[in-house]
């Protein structure tokens, strides 16, 4: 079974400071890993995936992700956080479908 | 123009119900989901169609029914709501794994 989990409940960041969200998976053969984001009332937005090649993923709004296979972690990371990044991020595994972590809630303070 | 909409954004009705909620997609995709997201934020996918046939049934009781009268729509109908059933449904569609979601449909059974 795919799955992927998210340790931390929460993230509290100050402005400006560089931001890590974890997320480890477990998968048989290679993973499709996605990490998505969700304001407030809002749907989901993409922000970045890996599917294969560099390790190091560049995705929207300043975020980046790093795939460890040894450590079988795809950890959520941007160098200077900000405020309006104050959301609640999902992880994901595509299987036949996406297989989503509990969810990490970012707070970003000023 | 919206990718994924869903109507109605919500929906409050009394338990025993029966209710549907639309989604269409006009990005050409031939895979479209529902998920469920609870009261504690979590993501559950409930079902996957292909070119409007179905391929994921996840453990959902069967007062739910999914139906597809074209690979641009995939509608879900509820019977009989149940209290439990009060959750915000998300519709989505995908290519090669990444998915674009809908903004959401927020149920509330009283």
């Amino acid at each position: 079974a795919q799955s992927v989990a998210q340790p931390e409940d929460q993230v509290n960041v100050a402005e400006g400071n560089p931001l890590t969200v974890k997320c480890t998976y477990s998968v048989s053969g290679n993973p499709y890993l996605f990490w998505y984001v969700q304001y407030p009332n809002r749907g989901l937005q993409f922000l970045l995936k890996y599917i294969t090649g560099d390790n190091l993923v560049k995705g929207s709004y300043g975020f980046e992700a790093e795939f460890n296979k040894s450590q079988t972690s795809f950890h959520l990371k941007k160098p200077s956080a900000l405020v309006s990044d104050s959301a609640l991020y999902f992880c994901a595994v595509f299987g036949y479908a996406l297989n989503f972590g509990k969810g990490t809630s970012l707070l970003v303070t000023p | 123009d919206t990718a994924v909409s869903q109507t109605p954004k919500y929906l409050v009705t009394q338990m025993g119900n029966d209710k549907s909620i639309k989604c269409e997609q006009n990005l050409g995709h031939d895979t479209m989901y529902w998920y469920k997201q609870d009261s504690k934020k979590f993501l559950k996918i409930m079902f996957s169609y292909n070119n409007k046939e179905l391929i994921i049934n996840e453990t959902v009781p069967n007062r739910f029914s999914p139906k597809s009268p074209d690979k641009a729509h995939l509608n879900l109908h509820i019977n009989s709501l149940e209290l439990g059933d009060s959750a915000v449904y998300f519709c989505a569609s995908s290519r090669f794994g990444q998915q674009f979601f809908g903004p959401g449909t927020r149920l509330t059974v009283l």
